[in-house]
This record gives C-alpha cells, structure tokens and sequence, in this order.
C-alpha cells in the first residue's frame, strides 16, 4: 500500500516561496496509472485541489492558482513536489499530498500546516 | 461547477445517515467521498459513485442519479462521526478536481 510523507517549512514569509515535498513509499512515482496530487485545507474550512501529475507528466492545476504554482515529479528520490509563489496570508493552510487513480485520492499523506506570516 | 453539501446531519447511534451532493447533472459523472475525522487527513470510503476501497466497511454505500450523489451510513456509529466530502473530477473540457462543501455528521 502506497504509503506519503509530506515535509517543508512551517512557516513561509509573504511574497516569498512555499515549497513542499511529498516523500512516496510502498510503490513507485515511475510506475504508470497513478496521478500525484496536491491538496490544501484552510484552518476550518473545506479541502481545496490544488493541482495533479500524471504518470505520463501532465500537470493540471486550479485555474484560480495555476499563475502561482507548480508540481514536478523526482523519481530518482521517489518523490513530488509542490512550489507556490507570492504567497500571501490567504494561502495559510494545511497541505496534503494524495495519490491514487487519476481524479481521486486513495491515499493521503498525514499533512502539514503551512503558515503565511512575517 | 459547483458541488452542494448540507452543513450537517445529525442521527442517532444505529439508525442510517444519508448525506447529499447536489450538482447539475451530477449523475452523469463520477462521484467519490471521503471521510475526515478531527485532526486527521482525509479518507477515501467511496469511489466511483459506489464502491468501496478494501477495508471500508459495508455500512458506506453510494449513489448517484440525476442532481443527486447520496453517501449512506448505516448503523450509524460514535466512530462515524465526521466531517463527509463528495468530489468529482473532470468537469467538461478540464481534469479539475472540484470538492463539495463538506457535511459535519453529529452522531446524537
């Protein structure tokens, strides 16, 4: 069972970077029909996608943030990350990353909270 | 497109809970739930309008047809109690992820 540890910085300055990692065990980022996706959860409130990686590389992400993020794949370390620009206090959320059949969330990492403040 | 959960749901401990996603023609897509208990990540109980991954337990069942998607609870447990997400994927011409609302389940 694919099993996902997500890591970064907890607390990001406003403008700068938020850059995440998801760390995949028990299966392969190579191996095909799998989608690696990113999802964030606002303090109380609903999850909100982020953007998804195919196994053949096709990024898609939210319209609203596809200006400000991207998500790559490593898989000489097994792993996939999330980097968002400009980040401002309204990107303040918890983080998860999920993979699973493409379109929907099978597995889920435990998650991270991610703090926009100076 | 938008996706349309209530707020919350109450039900006592062994009676069955129906939770609804409303969304235009929403019996035409795919739909998945998941569960997500108080501080943790979510988890899939759901897919594919009615199946449940291995280790799910058979009190979870789906629906879908017209407006409608329902996730059914049955015997309804303390365990249960959570908040509920209806998703979907692939919504005309994008591969968007787009979540409902979420529904809080209050087992009485």
């Amino acid at each position: 069972q694919v099993q996902l540890q997500e890591s970064g910085p907890g607390l990001v300055k406003p403008s700068e970077t938020l850059s995440l990692t998801c760390a995949v065990s028990g299966g392969s980022i190579g191996s095909g029909g799998y989608s690696w996706s990113w999802i964030r959860q606002p303090p109380g409130k609903g999850l909100e996608w982020i953007g998804s990686i195919s196994s053949s590389r096709s990024t898609y992400y939210k319209s609203s943030l596809e200006s400000r993020v991207a998500i790559l794949v490593d898989t000489s370390k097994n792993q996939f990350s999330l980097k968002v620009i400009s980040v401002t206090a309204a990107d303040t959320a918890m983080y998860y990353c999920g993979s699973g059949a493409p379109g929907r969330g099978d597995y889920w990492g435990q998650g991270t909270l991610v703090t926009v403040s100076s | 497109y938008v996706l349309t959960q209530p707020p919350s749901v109450s039900v006592a401990p062994g009676q069955t809970a129906r939770i609804t996603c409303g969304g235009n023609n929403i019996g035409t897509k795919s739909v998945h739930w998941y569960q997500q208990r108080p501080g943790q990540a979510p988890v899939l109980v759901v897919y594919d309008d009615s199946d449940r991954p291995s280790g799910i337990p058979e009190r979870f069942s789906g629906s879908n047809s017209g407006n409608t998607a329902t996730l059914t609870i049955s015997g309804v447990e303390a365990g249960d109690e959570a908040d509920y997400y209806c998703q979907l994927w692939g919504t005309s011409s994008d591969l968007n992820w787009v979540f409902g609302g979420g529904t809080n389940l209050a087992v009485l």
